[in-house]
């Protein structure tokens, strides 16, 4: 049982739009929400995390939105550019601990 | 500062066969881990090590085996490949950020294993 559920698989952007990727959990333990950005043949690294804290967080074009009811949040990437074309997950970890689940990943393609 | 490195990049094994995938940081980071990619389902977790001399087991840690005994070197063993195996392997090294209160993971470029 997958504890974080990513959607969608795969998704196509048009150059200057906006791409939407979501993640649901269900063990409200969870404190801790990052994204990683993960390029063909290399390692995931890490771009951008949230804590329950707040409900959104921006760091440039790339924004977490965070529904702590609906055990829920979001990855918007405004203005989407070619070289944003890569495969992203979403995860979750509890504690300062190094357990992190993650989601399925979501391919992104931004055409020009 | 080479971070993480794996080797080997890309490795065949026969069903039954053993070998150990290494895995090495310089950033003297106390935590490591190795996950498995696999399509559409993500990465996940098969063991973790909180420094030298400790590790636990993550959500898939059947067939392998890890020890952890420096800092620096975190190898993962097949016991007896299986086709099951055939995957995509990364190790991660992660330290604690205070001001996210959390661990980074910091990741290596991956080992492709394909096991016939």
């Amino acid at each position: 049982q997958q504890q974080v559920k990513q959607s969608p698989q795969s998704l196509i952007v048009q150059k200057g739009g906006i791409s939407i990727i979501n993640c649901a959990y269900e063990n409200t333990a969870f404190d801790y929400f990052p994204w990683y950005q993960q390029f063909p043949g290399k390692g995931p690294a890490l771009l951008i995390a949230i804590r329950p804290d707040v409900s959104e967080k921006k760091e440039g074009r790339f924004t977490i939105s965070f529904n702590k009811s609906a055990k829920q949040f979001s990855l918007h990437i405004m203005d989407s550019q070619p070289g944003d074309s890569a495969t992203y997950f979403c995860a979750a970890s509890k504690g300062n601990f190094n357990k992190f689940y993650f989601g399925s990943g979501t391919k992104l393609n931004v055409k020009p | 500062n080479a971070g993480v490195t794996q080797t080997p990049k890309f490795q065949v094994l026969k069903t039954g066969q053993s070998m150990t995938l290494q895995c090495a940081q310089d950033m003297n980071h106390e935590y490591m881990s190795w996950y498995r990619q696999d399509p559409g389902m993500g990465l996940r977790l098969i063991h973790y090590s909180v420094g030298a001399g400790i590790t636990d087991q993550g959500e898939v840690p059947n067939g392998y085996n890890v020890s952890r005994s420096t800092t620096e070197d975190f190898p993962l063993r097949l016991l007896s490949a299986a086709p099951s195996q055939t995957s995509v392997y990364f190790c991660a090294s992660s330290y604690s950020n205070w001001g996210l209160g959390a661990n980074v993971l910091t990741f290596g470029a991956g080992s492709r294993l394909t096991v016939l």
